[in-house]
């Protein structure tokens, strides 16, 4: 298995507050993907790095927002989180072929 | 816009009852079309890259092939462990390095 680590894996919060998901590789690749995954959309790009302090926005950004300080951490962050929000969501990596897909952390928006 | 569309979006099959399943995409210019096997609750799993038409890759009793429009994702006498979602993503052209996906195919194989 691909070195991804997500966490946490599961997390419950408020409407309203932030939260930060992160994502830790052990593979050194340059690229690295937050995707969101729900019913009848299925994986839809958030952000996405190719390179530290390096990153851009995908199809679905609206109140997500992202940082790499270092190769292998990637931090999502819901800056205020709404129930719209509650959905899977998948760190992947990339070396520049094919990507590589963490567990997924499952966020609940209450 | 790259564009991926799977079909069907359910299948059901019996054990050893062959089929395929498809993944149509318009993209400018491919740089990759892969298939992923995910099962509930966890990640995608890579299963093959497709880059020029005509490529076929082999696993076991799946077999992936590429033409300028579409890939299959052919399953031969399947088991009842082949039952997941099947989905398809390509990488365009067009100086980035996102991988858009397809909604996947849900496949249920039964014994």
């Amino acid at each position: 298995d691909a070195g991804i680590t997500q966490s946490p894996r599961h997390k419950v919060t408020e409407t309203g507050t932030p939260v930060t998901l992160r994502c830790h590789q052990t593979e050194n690749h340059r690229y690295m993907y937050w995707y969101r995954q729900d019913p009848g959309h299925g994986l839809r790009l958030i952000h996405y790095s190719y390179g530290v302090k390096d990153t851009d926005k995908g199809e679905v950004s609206d109140g997500y927002s992202v940082s790499r300080s270092k190769t292998e951490d990637f931090l999502l962050t819901l800056e205020s989180a709404t129930s719209s929000q509650t959905s899977v969501y998948f760190c992947a990596i990339s070396g520049g072929t094919e990507a590589f897909f963490g567990q997924g952390t499952r966020l609940t928006v209450v | 816009e790259d564009q991926v569309t799977q079909s069907p979006e359910a299948l059901r099959l019996q054990e050893g009852e062959s089929s395929s399943l498809n993944c149509s995409y318009t993209v400018s210019g491919l740089r990759g079309l892969f298939w992923y096997r995910q099962d509930p609750g966890k990640g995608p799993e890579f299963l093959f890259t497709l880059y020029s038409a005509g490529e076929e890759k082999e696993k076991e009793r799946l077999k992936a092939t590429l033409t300028k429009k579409e890939s299959f994702l052919h399953i031969t006498a399947p088991k009842p462990e082949d039952s997941a979602t099947y989905l398809c993503a390509v990488r365009s052209r067009s100086g980035t390095y996102k991988y858009i996906f397809g909604t996947g195919t849900r496949l249920k194989v039964l014994a």
